[in-house]
């Protein structure tokens, strides 16, 4: 069973470079969730999705967007990289909201 | 806002012994869930134990635990027999049943002692 993919695993970015962090479930799962977790910190929500076509913001939205295309991926954008926004990212998913399956993280960089 | 807190960044606990971590939180809401999730050195998060507000009994887990302490909004992790493959971070974690935003403590570093 894959669960919930993400990639890449690791990352290295220059400050003002744009990415795209991919994940996908093959759960069929409705909710989808992005959030970072800082050193030292527990983690905080990005971005989430209850469904395909639907996505809200959570606690730090600002400088990412999202899209939910299909129920399976929910890829998360960075536009213009700040060093602020040195993380590991990790994105979950879950089928009523309550317990989520988290994917294995991406460390991302911005130098 | 609902928030979550977790006093002791780091504990240490011999092997075959009892640890236990502990949980607070805020919230004015009545029906939520309370979990612990442990991220060990792989960084993978991974479910440990699941409380629903609205349950008197404490959730147990094979050697996990908890003490759900409703009305002080208390919510502590008990591991006994603690063994080597423990050694992880421990986050404390809060969701209302309508909100999507699970709240999470800053988690604490368990080690476990040979």
């Amino acid at each position: 069973n894959a669960g919930v993919t993400q990639t890449p695993k690791f990352r290295i970015l220059k400050i003002g470079q744009s990415m795209t962090l991919q994940c996908t479930q093959d759960m069929n799962h409705n909710y989808m969730y992005w959030y970072r977790q800082d050193p030292g910190m527990g983690l905080k929500l990005i971005y989430y999705s209850v469904g395909a076509g639907i996505t809200d913001k959570g606690e730090v939205p600002n400088g990412y967007n999202v899209s939910r295309s299909t129920t399976e991926d929910f890829p998360l954008r960075l536009e213009l990289a700040a060093p602020s926004q040195t993380s590991v990212y990790f994105c979950a998913s879950s089928y009523r909201g309550e317990k989520l399956f988290f994917g294995s993280g991406t460390q991302l960089s911005v130098l | 806002a609902q928030t979550v807190t977790q006093s002791q960044p780091e504990m240490s606990v011999q092997e075959a012994e009892t640890v236990t971590l502990s949980c607070t939180y805020d919230t004015s809401e009545n029906n939520y869930y309370l979990f612990w999730y442990k991220q060990p050195p792989s960084r993978q998060m991974i479910l440990v134990i699941r409380q629903e507000a609205y349950k008197q009994q404490n959730a147990t887990e094979n050697r996990f635990s908890v003490n759900f302490q409703k009305a002080a909004k208390s919510f502590s992790l008990k591991i006994s027999d603690s063994q080597l493959g423990d050694t992880a971070m421990y986050f404390c974690a809060f969701m209302t049943y309508n909100n999507n935003d699970m709240r999470f403590g800053a988690g604490t570093r368990l080690t476990v002692k040979p």
